[in-house]
Formats: C-alpha cells, sequence, structure tokens
C-alpha cells in the first residue's frame, strides 16, 4: 500500500500567513493526488485534484504542486474560514489512501 | 444540486451487522462511481471501498474484505455498504461520495456507526 506523510501535523499560523502542506507518498503517484479540507463534524471538501487542479469554486489562494513522490499544498493568504484539517489523498493504486492530516489552527 | 444523504447508521454489538444506505439526487447517478470513506472518532480518513457505475467492479481496503459489500442500485439512485461480522474498529462516521474525474467532488454529511457490547 502507498504510505502518505503529510508535514507538518499541526501548524499554527496568523490570517494572512502563508501556509505550506506536504505530502510525500511512499512511491510516485503521477498526479493523482488531491487535497481536501474538513471541519470538525463536517465531510471533507475537495480543494485540489490531479496535484494541481483547483476545484471549481474554491477560492484561488489554495494551490496545490509536485508530482511523483511529492506535494504542496499552498495557502496564499490564511483567512479565518481556512482554519481546519488537510488532508492528502492518493487515487493512482488501489487501495487509495490519506495521509493523517494537518490540523492548521489560529496562533 | 447535488445531494448524498446517507442512513443506516446506529449502535451494534461486535460480530453483527448493518447496512449503509446513500440516497443519490441531483445528477445521473448510473454514471458515476461511488465510494465509502470512513473516519473513525478523532482520527483521519480511510477510503472503504470503490465501485463502477454498472456495479461491475468493486474494491475494498483490505481491512473490511470479505466482511464488507458495496452494491447499488441504480434504479433507485441508491448506493449500499453491507457490513458484517463487525468489530469494534469499525466504529466511525462512514461518508459515501461521487467520483468524478478520479476524485470525490460530492460528499454526503455521514453516517455514525457505533460497534460496542
Amino acid at each position: 500500500d502507498i504510505q502518505l506523510t503529510q508535514s507538518p501535523s499541526f501548524l499554527s499560523a496568523s490570517v494572512g500567513d502563508r501556509v505550506t502542506i506536504t505530502c510525500r507518498a511512499s512511491q510516485g503517484v503521477s498526479s493523482y493526488l488531491a487535497w481536501f479540507q474538513q471541519k470538525p463534524g463536517k465531510a471533507p471538501k475537495l480543494l485540489i485534484y490531479a496535484a494541481s487542479t483547483l476545484q471549481s469554486g474554491v477560492p484561488s489562494r489554495f494551490s496545490g504542486s509536485g508530482s511523483g513522490s511529492e506535494f504542496t499544498l499552498t495557502i496564499s493568504s490564511l483567512q479565518p474560514e481556512d482554519f481546519a484539517t488537510y488532508y492528502c489523498q492518493q487515487l493512482n493504486i488501489y487501495p487509495l489512501t490519506f495521509g493523517g492530516g494537518t490540523k492548521v489552527e489560529i496562533k | 444540486e447535488v445531494q448524498l444523504v446517507e442512513s443506516g447508521g446506529g449502535l451494534v454489538q461486535p460480530g453483527g451487522s448493518l447496512r449503509l444506505s446513500c440516497a443519490a439526487s441531483g445528477f445521473t447517478f448510473s454514471n458515476y462511481w461511488m465510494t465509502w470513506v470512513r473516519q473513525a472518532p478523532a482520527k483521519g480518513l480511510e477510503w472503504v471501498a470503490n465501485i463502477k457505475e454498472d456495479g461491475g467492479d468493486k474494491y475494498y481496503v483490505d481491512s473490511v474484505k470479505g466482511r464488507f459489500t458495496i452494491s447499488r442500485d441504480n434504479a433507485k439512485n441508491s448506493l449500499y455498504l453491507q457490513m458484517n461480522s463487525l468489530r469494534a474498529e469499525d466504529t466511525a462516521v462512514y461518508f459515501c461520495a461521487r467520483v468524478s474525474w478520479g476524485v470525490n467532488d460530492y460528499w454526503g454529511q455521514g453516517t455514525l456507526v457505533t460497534v460496542s457490547s
């Protein structure tokens, strides 16, 4: 199974900060990687797919990059509504797997 | 508007069975792969199973193989997860989600399954 390691697992930041989350795969997944945002008690929300394609309706301050085994999610200017947990997911090989999550909290 | 509504969760004893349902609306259900994902309390997301548009292909995470069965009824716009031989570690919120371009773009609100004596 492909393991996805997210770093950091916890991040404390202020409104307006630039935030970068990394997702490393134990083997290459090409560009078959997605990023989700989840708020407490809610379903995950798709942000980015195919490593760098912004899902319709998602603000442009979110961006994704990478291919192969290293990927990043960047929030260019953190907004109050962005405080949440973020997950990467590889969609290249079954079983599909998620990273452990990165919790973004208010500093 | 795409809507996915899960139901069927509840409290069940270890070794018991439960059938989850997911009612889909707002899109042509028969044109999409569908997914079940779960989340144990205060834990991360875990993909559980996928099913092809016509139900012909199914994929499962190893931990549920032989115990869980994903199925669908395209005439009823419904997705199902039959869960047998339930264990404490199956306790989680179960989400259904639509697959579009290989990724889960719409999700239901989830249904809680608690396995406990």
